[in-house]
């Protein structure tokens, strides 16, 4: 079956735009992540929605992140005023439910966002 | 702190060669331990789950120990192919299902 998809693949955009990224995530996951992968780094958490509970936005670096999900299907991350620092690879994973139970995790390919 | 450190930051291993690579975590409560494979430009598949009683969980060439007396993790790669050149990532989850992640471990197998 489709596995997490997320658009665009790339994203290349000027200082001080909004950009919104979006992740289609498996059919029947409940829980859904984003992280954002900066070059040559590990991944960082940004937030978390599982099902029609409140996210889980404690890893958003500012509020100029901000995440919505659509019930159980699609979410956008959105990024206001985007800085360089923002550059990175954003990644969106989803999964039958909480990573606090050993549920498999599914990444998307990422969409590489860059901030000139 | 919840914190996953993960040793060495990079091997070079030649091709049919065994080799192991290190995870100590401090994460609390412990509720389970990823592995993950990360090809360059991709993101990251898993490879083992071990929850807390689970002492190893293999996964065709990929063997993983937990030790959750110690806190430490490893994984080990049989017999490496040229395909097993990626980077492989230690991930800790927490109760409230936060996931801490390694730096990971960039593996190259050369010929």
């Amino acid at each position: 079956g489709a596995g997490v998809s997320q658009s665009p693949s790339n994203k290349v955009t000027e200082k001080g735009k909004d950009v919104e990224l979006r992740c289609d995530p498996i059919s029947g996951h409940t829980a859904l992540y984003w992280y954002r992968q900066r070059l040559g780094q590990g991944l960082e958490f940004l937030i978390y929605f599982q099902g029609n509970s409140a996210p889980d936005k404690s890893g958003l670096p500012s509020d100029r992140f901000s995440a919505e999900r659509t019930g159980e299907s699609v979410s956008t991350l959105t990024i206001q005023r985007t800085q360089q620092e923002d550059s990175a690879v954003y990644l969106c994973a989803s999964s039958l439910g909480g990573t606090g139970n050993p549920y498999e995790q599914y990444f998307g390919p990422g969409t590489r966002l860059t901030v000139t | 702190k919840n914190q996953v450190e993960q040793s060495p930051q990079s091997l070079i291993i030649l091709e049919g060669k065994n080799c192991t690579l290190q995870c100590n975590y401090t994460v609390s409560p412990f509720s389970n331990l990823r592995w993950y494979k990360q090809d360059t430009g991709r993101g990251p598949v898993s490879l083992t789950i071990m929850t807390f009683s689970e002492n190893t969980k293999s996964n065709g060439r990929y063997t993983a120990t937990l030790d959750a007396d110690t806190k430490q993790s490893s994984l080990h790669i049989t017999a490496s192919q040229l395909s097993d050149s990626a980077s492989y990532i230690c991930v800790v989850s927490a109760a409230g299902n936060k996931l801490t992640f390694g730096g990971g471990t960039r593996v190259l197998v050369k010929p």
